[in-house]
């Protein structure tokens, strides 16, 4: 069964960009995530879809500022120009032929 | 843009029976996607319980399987979860889920597209 593995914490300034890191297990290389972003006291809000070659398909009003990369297991979220309301945890989350696995989150923190 | 909402008894006695539901706006049910329930333990991550299809094909996390069902109302539009036996373990938010088919024939659930709000369940006598 697939695990996604998140670093629990991250913190980038104000302005600035930061890269969130997913990694799939061992044996899948090729398989496509989601990236959803929850913002304290909300429900979570869905932000792309993002396949292994970095192709990715962004939710409804997902601004530029967010982008998808892929590399081997590691799959990517980067975002750019970094807004107060971007304090949030980040889910990414895959599927396999009959589950749903999400990773442990990581608490972004606008410095 | 579709909107889903949970609806559903807040408070719920440990070995009874949590009933949810989910009325979905601005797209039917029954006309494609899956169907799904996530839930929250507080300060805890997500954790998916099951998914229905338009066609009402069910998919459940296998640590749940024996107390879930997952159900569609087409008439009213909006799809409904139930959950067996519940203990204390089972307090959460629950949300209800539009996902994507991971499929061009639409054979099992894919990523979640558009949350609900959510719902605080809490089991407690």
């Amino acid at each position: 069964q697939v695990v996604l593995t998140q670093s629990p914490s991250a913190s980038a300034s104000l302005g600035g960009s930061v890269k969130l890191t997913c990694t799939l297990s061992s044996g899948h290389s090729s398989d496509t995530i989601a990236w959803h972003q929850q913002q304290a006291g909300k429900g979570p809000r869905f932000l792309m879809k993002l396949n292994s070659d970095g192709s990715h398909k962004k939710g409804d009003g997902i601004p530029d500022r967010f982008s998808g990369s892929s590399s081997g297991t590691e799959r990517y979220l980067t975002i750019s120009s970094l807004q107060t309301d971007d304090e949030a945890d980040y889910y990414c989350q895959t599927w396999g032929t009959e589950i749903q696995v999400f990773g442990g989150g990581t608490r972004l923190t606008v410095l | 843009q579709v909107q889903l909402q949970e609806s559903g008894p807040r408070l719920v006695k440990p070995s009874e029976t949590l009933f949810l539901t989910c009325a979905v706006s601005s797209y039917s049910i029954s006309s494609g996607y899956y169907w799904g329930w996530i839930r929250q333990s507080p300060g805890k991550g997500l954790e998916w319980i099951g998914s229905m299809s338009s066609r009402g094909r069910t998919f459940y996390n296998p640590s749940l399987n024996s107390r879930v069902t997952i159900s569609g109302d087409t008439s009213k539009n909006e799809f409904s979860l139930k959950m067996t036996s519940v203990t204390a373990a089972d307090t959460a938010v629950y949300f209800c889920a539009r996902q994507f088919c991971s499929t061009n024939v639409c054979s099992r659930p894919a990523s979640v597209e558009y949350w609900g709000q959510g719902a605080l369940v809490t089991v407690s006598s």
